[in-house]
């Protein structure tokens, strides 16, 4: 089956860094979806994009539709405490969504 | 909109015993999710429906059955619970597919479950 390979799959930074992450794909699709989920709750959407070459951002977050549409990027500029969480991307398969296995940040004061 | 909501948040079961998580929707969303998260494993799909009375198997059905008799409402059962069942399971809803903007998932807050 499908299967979205993410990376890294934890990060240790500082706050105030800038943060960069990515998923790829054997296989193509034509939605790929950012979300985040803190600790002891459900995932949240964060970005959605819908065309290849896409940029598009939220706030401090900017996310990228890989041109050849089996990547996507996610960056978080100037990291604050309340990033922490585990960011989750995933991309539209037939009537579901394919998951990658998540990057874990924490964050050091 | 209280959007997607699950009960119960936390159960202990015994080995073998049964059980039902209710999912509730009230964006009249046409899909609906189940999934279950374990440590370093993300997300993995239980059951889906695509519509009122239509239920569909996903990545890790086996132990698990499903109903959708109500739009709003998705059912998941455990008919004879067992450890290898102890996750945390979400709930989640999906306008629908095939149209702009239909493929965002939503997510309840989660059912916290352990069997022991």
């Amino acid at each position: 089956g499908q299967q979205l390979n993410q990376s890294p799959q934890s990060m240790f930074i500082q706050e105030g860094e800038d943060v960069s992450m990515n998923c790829t794909s054997s296989s193509i699709f034509n939605t790929w979806l950012w979300y985040k989920q803190d600790p002891g709750e459900g995932p949240v959407l964060l970005i959605a994009l819908y065309k290849a070459g896409e940029l598009t951002s939220n706030g401090r977050l900017t996310a990228q539709f890989g041109i050849t549409r089996k990547d996507s990027f996610l960056n978080i500029s100037a990291s604050i405490p309340s990033d922490v969480g585990i960011y989750f991307c995933a991309g539209q398969g037939a009537q579901k969504l394919v998951f990658g296995q998540g990057t874990r940040l924490t964050i050091n004061p | 909109n209280a959007g997607v909501t699950q009960t119960p948040k936390f159960r202990v079961l015994k080995t073998g015993q049964s059980m039902t998580l209710l999912c509730a929707q009230d964006m009249n969303h046409e899909y609906m999710y189940w999934y279950r998260q374990d440590p370093g494993m993300g997300l993995r799909l239980i059951h889906y429906s695509v519509g009122e009375g239509t239920t569909a198997k996903g990545e890790v059905p086996d132990g698990y059955n499903v109903s959708r008799l109500k739009k709003q409402n998705f059912l998941l059962g455990l008919e004879s619970a067992a450890p290898s069942q102890t996750s945390v399971y979400f709930c989640a809803s999906q306008r629908s597919g095939g149209l702009l903007n239909s493929y965002e998932q939503y997510f309840g807050p989660g059912t916290r479950l352990t069997v022991t």
